[in-house]
């Protein structure tokens, strides 16, 4: 069975850095295209990153140059690290799947972590 | 990266259909054949409902089935059940940026 489980989330003040792991158990990370989507309170969703099986990386202009995407495949993970963070990416953080024969839909998504930049 | 463009609420009676618009472009909806729709409950992940247009997930009821025009498709919901009420965003491969990824604005189902 397919799962993904976020961890990583937090309260944290504007400037500071925070990382987000996704655990996965079911498929192996490597094999599939891996994204992190976000939603702000109230808001919709909004792609993030994602990270290609080959390792090419892409980021959306809102967080490129202070976002960072990768993979441990010794631990079936994926992670965010997030650095310079601003109010305005406060939200709940998704990882999520697309399968192996497209990369143009999420399949699976983990249940989200909350992080919230405050002072 | 400009969001695709749905109707902020849709609402219907048990048992009626309803159809919710996703409005795009030529460089993502009208473009290409890869569509998907997410439904979405309160504290809830997303769910995948529909992906390239009008497939459905395994397990997904045929209840939902999905459709494009030019460059807006859509989502209907027949024979509306009180759980159907959620949250529904479209989705598009895009070749406006990269990479091709883009969301609706979503959508708020109400089920009267």
């Amino acid at each position: 069975e397919v799962q993904l489980v976020e961890t990583g989330g937090g309260l944290i003040q504007p400037g500071g850095s925070l990382r987000l792991s996704c655990a996965a158990s079911g498929f192996t990370v490597s094999s599939n295209y891996m994204s992190w989507v976000r939603q702000a309170p109230g808001k919709g969703l909004e792609w993030v990153s994602v990270i290609y099986s080959g390792g090419s990386t892409y980021y959306a202009d809102s967080v490129k140059g202070r976002f960072t995407i990768s993979r441990d495949n010794s631990k079936n993970t994926l992670y965010l690290q997030m650095n310079s963070l601003r109010a305005e990416d406060t939200a709940v953080y998704y990882c999520a799947r697309a399968p192996l024969w497209s990369k143009n839909y999420y399949d699976y998504w983990g249940q989200g972590t909350l992080v919230t930049v405050s002072s | 990266q400009s969001a695709l463009t749905q109707p902020a609420s849709v609402s219907g009676s048990p048992g009626q259909s309803i159809t919710i618009s996703c409005t795009g472009t030529s460089s993502d909806v009208g473009g290409y054949n890869y569509v998907s729709w997410y439904q979405q409950h309160p504290g809830k992940a997303p769910k995948l409902m529909i992906y390239d247009v009008s497939n459905r997930p395994s397990g997904v009821s045929n209840r939902f089935s999905g459709s494009k025009s030019g460059n807006t498709a859509s989502l209907t919901i027949s024979g509306l059940q009180a759980e159907d009420e959620a949250d529904y965003y479209c989705s598009s491969y895009t070749s406006s940026s990269t990479p091709a990824y883009v969301f609706g604005t979503g959508t708020k189902v109400t089920v009267l």
